[in-house]
């Protein structure tokens, strides 16, 4: 079956601008997490869903990110006055819901963001 | 202090070689843990579950210790194919990394 989605693969902008990355999870989970990943670094949490709701943003560094899950499915994480210390990949996993214990979040190939 | 500490290496190990590498977690209320393994420019999956009791998967074997906060794995009989960063991971809802450890293995 289809694994987590995510668009675009690769996207290259200037510093100050602002950008979308998209997460399609797999369907039927209702969490969905953003992950940075700088170079040489295991991923950071950033923000998770659980249905539609932000349950946890403390990942966020600063009000310039910010993320949605209108429909509970997919998620678009939102990146205003983009700087070069943006520049990561952005990975978003999905798993069937919340939890401690088996729940293994499926990660998507992620986004590569540059910022020149 | 991070979560999640792990010994970076590199480990440059021959096939069929035993490799073990540790990482300690800061949280002593942390209940789950993961190894997972990640490839060049590829996305992080899922190695294995830790448990208290310590755990086997085939060549793969990942040990618990509450006591002094610390998560081991070791890989058995070495292939080429196990040539990856391994993550350690605290799981409390949210996944916490540590920086991996890179196992480079040569023919």
């Amino acid at each position: 079956g289809a694994g987590v989605s995510q668009t675009p693969s690769n996207k290259v902008t200037e510093k100050g601008k602002y950008v979308e990355l998209r997460c399609d999870p797999i369907s039927g989970h209702t969490a969905l997490y953003w992950y940075r990943q700088s170079l040489g670094q295991g991923p950071e949490f950033l923000i998770y869903f659980q249905g539609t709701g932000a349950a946890d943003d403390s990942g966020l560094p600063n009000d310039r990110f910010f993320a949605v899950r209108p429909e509970g499915s997919v998620s678009t994480l939102k990146i205003q006055r983009t700087e070069r210390g943006d520049s990561a990949v952005y990975l978003c996993a999905s798993s069937l819901s919340v939890g401690t214990g088996e729940n293994e979040q499926f990660f998507g190939p992620g986004t590569r963001l540059t910022v020149l | 202090r991070k979560e999640v500490e792990q010994d970076p290496g590199p480990f440059n190990v021959p096939e069929g070689a035993t490799v073990a590498f540790n990482c300690t977690y800061s949280n002593s209320a942390s209940q789950s843990f993961f190894w997972y393994r990640q490839d060049c420019r590829k996305e992080p999956k899922l190695l294995m579950s830790v448990y208290s009791s310590g755990n086997e998967d085939g060549r793969f074997t990942a040990q618990l210790n509450r006591a002094s906060q610390y998560i081991s794995l070791l890989i058995r009989d070495s292939k080429l194919s196990d040539s990856a960063t391994y993550l350690c991971v605290v799981n409390d809802y949210k996944l916490s990394f540590g920086a991996g450890t890179t196992v480079t293995v040569r023919a």
